[in-house]
């Protein structure tokens, strides 16, 4: 169990819908990190936040926001859905912004459908 | 459980014997390298990491070898367990402008360890 927690497990939505995934990252983490894992595809970064404030983008569609919280819990909200967004995406927390430490810890993942 | 990556190359090995997995990786500049392994229906798992000021890293039947020459990383595996069958991603920590850095990953390997 790396302490990183991510809610829902499984989510099936329909194509034009909208959904939110939750993150809680390891005690003590300030960062947290969203990542896309397609079938095809290797661990896709989208986004990077530290201790509430955006720290670096990758791949991450017009479609696809996130936000860090307070209390450091992330949400990633996915908007008007398509069929290709079907992926498993994962939350990953590192105690810094990846100065002396880049290790991070990954969480469960979500698998979303999208039919 | 489910598959991760269905097209990933794969290595097969027999219990007991060594597996070596490799890895070419892009930056000339990245200075810090991470193996995770991926089993199904879980998110990636840190086995060992490696700093660019050295060549090898041994940890718990695991070796980490870096090779800054032709950009080339390989993780062994000592008497190799059905419990390593999993999929392998190797990461490299790339510096971006701005003073952020990015864990770049790997498309994976597969290591399928048969009785």
């Amino acid at each position: 169990d790396s302490g990183v927690t991510q809610t829902p497990k499984h989510l099936i939505t329909a194509t034009g819908q909208r959904v939110t995934l939750r993150c809680s990252p390891r005690s003590g983490d300030l960062s947290v990190y969203w990542y896309q894992q397609s079938l095809d595809q290797g661990l896709q970064f989208l986004i990077q936040y530290y201790n509430g404030e955006e720290r670096a983008k990758g791949n991450i569609l017009e479609r696809f926001s996130a936000q860090q919280f307070p209390d450091l819990h992330s949400e990633l909200n996915l908007s008007s859905l398509e069929l290709g967004d079907s992926a498993l995406y994962f939350c990953a927390s590192s105690p810094a912004a990846g100065g002396a430490s880049y290790e991070q810890y990954f969480g469960p993942g979500t698998r979303l459908t999208v039919t | 459980g489910e598959s991760v990556g269905l097209h990933l190359p794969t290595l097969s090995v027999q219990e007991g014997d060594n597996s070596i997995i490799n890895c070419a990786y892009s930056n000339s500049a990245s200075d810090y390298f991470i193996w995770y392994k991926q089993e199904s229906g879980k998110g990636p798992q840190f086995i060992i990491d490696i700093r660019s000021n050295m060549d090898k890293r041994q940890g718990q039947r695991v070796t980490v070898l870096l090779n800054k020459t032709v950009k080339h990383l390989s993780l062994q595996i000592a008497a190799t367990q059905p419990g390593d069958s999993a999929v392998y991603f190797c990461a490299e920590n790339s510096r971006f402008s701005g003073g952020y850095n990015k864990l770049i990953f790997g498309a994976g390997t597969r290591l399928a360890v048969h009785p």
